[in-house]
């Protein structure tokens, strides 16, 4: 079965510029989790969906972040425009009800140079 | 409010040894309780969990213990391997009957050296 996936796996961009990572989670999941990770700040979530429709998106750290989740399959972490200090690994993890195992995809390195 | 401390690391063991990491958390009612994995250059995966007091969790030799009275989760293992350096995360999900998120503690870095 596939997994959590992510893409790419390897951004490297310069400041201003627009990024998008993508998520497509496992196909039943109705939770849908963007996270970041750094050596400074750890994990951090960023922002959930559940059946499509954003939870809670008190992580996202400014509004040059913004998340859509236009069907099931897929959603898209956007970065307008992109700085230094956004250069972070980004995942995507999917679960299955409220209380189920979050399946985590590999991540998407982002570099802003 | 809901949060998890683990313990700092790096933790440094020889291989054989004995591993604890420990676990504690704060939360409103009754919450799920879990332990996941991150081997260099992947994602999280599930390691273990737990969802009532006094339940053990154990998989691939780790097993941590619910512990309501101490609000600890620590995790176990007898004799760890090289294979087992990974950076160890311990979570919560709070039982709060709305849309639950799973909260992290910091993380553990574990290194073993044959």
């Amino acid at each position: 079965d596939a997994g959590v996936i992510q893409s790419p796996r390897h951004e490297v961009t310069e400041m201003g510029q627009e990024v998008t990572l993508r998520c497509k989670p496992i196909s039943g999941h109705d939770y849908l989790f963007w996270y970041r990770q750094t050596m400074m700040r750890g994990l951090e979530l960023l922002i959930y969906f559940n059946n499509n429709v954003p939870i809670d998106d008190s992580g996202m750290p400014e509004d040059r972040f913004s998340a859509k989740m236009p069907n099931a399959s897929f959603s898209t972490l956007k970065i307008q425009p992109s700085e230094p200090r956004d250069s972070a690994v980004y995942f995507c993890a999917s679960r299955e009800g409220n209380t189920g195992e979050l399946f985590f995809g590999e991540g998407s390195r982002l570099t802003v140079l | 409010g809901n949060s998890v401390t683990q313990m700092e690391g790096p933790v440094t063991l020889s291989e054989e040894a004995f591993l604890t990491i420990n676990c504690t958390y704060t939360a409103t009612g009754y919450p799920s309780l879990f332990w996941y994995v991150q081997y260099p250059g992947e994602g999280l995966q599930l390691l273990l969990k737990a969802t009532k007091a006094d339940d053990k969790g154990s998989n691939k030799g780790f097993e941590a213990t619910y512990r309501k009275e101490t609000t600890s989760f620590h995790l176990e293992k007898g004799s760890v391997q090289v294979s087992d350096s990974a950076v160890y995360f311990c979570a919560l999900i709070p039982f709060s009957g709305g849309y639950n998120k799973l909260i992290f503690g910091a993380g553990t870095r574990l290194a073993v050296h044959p």
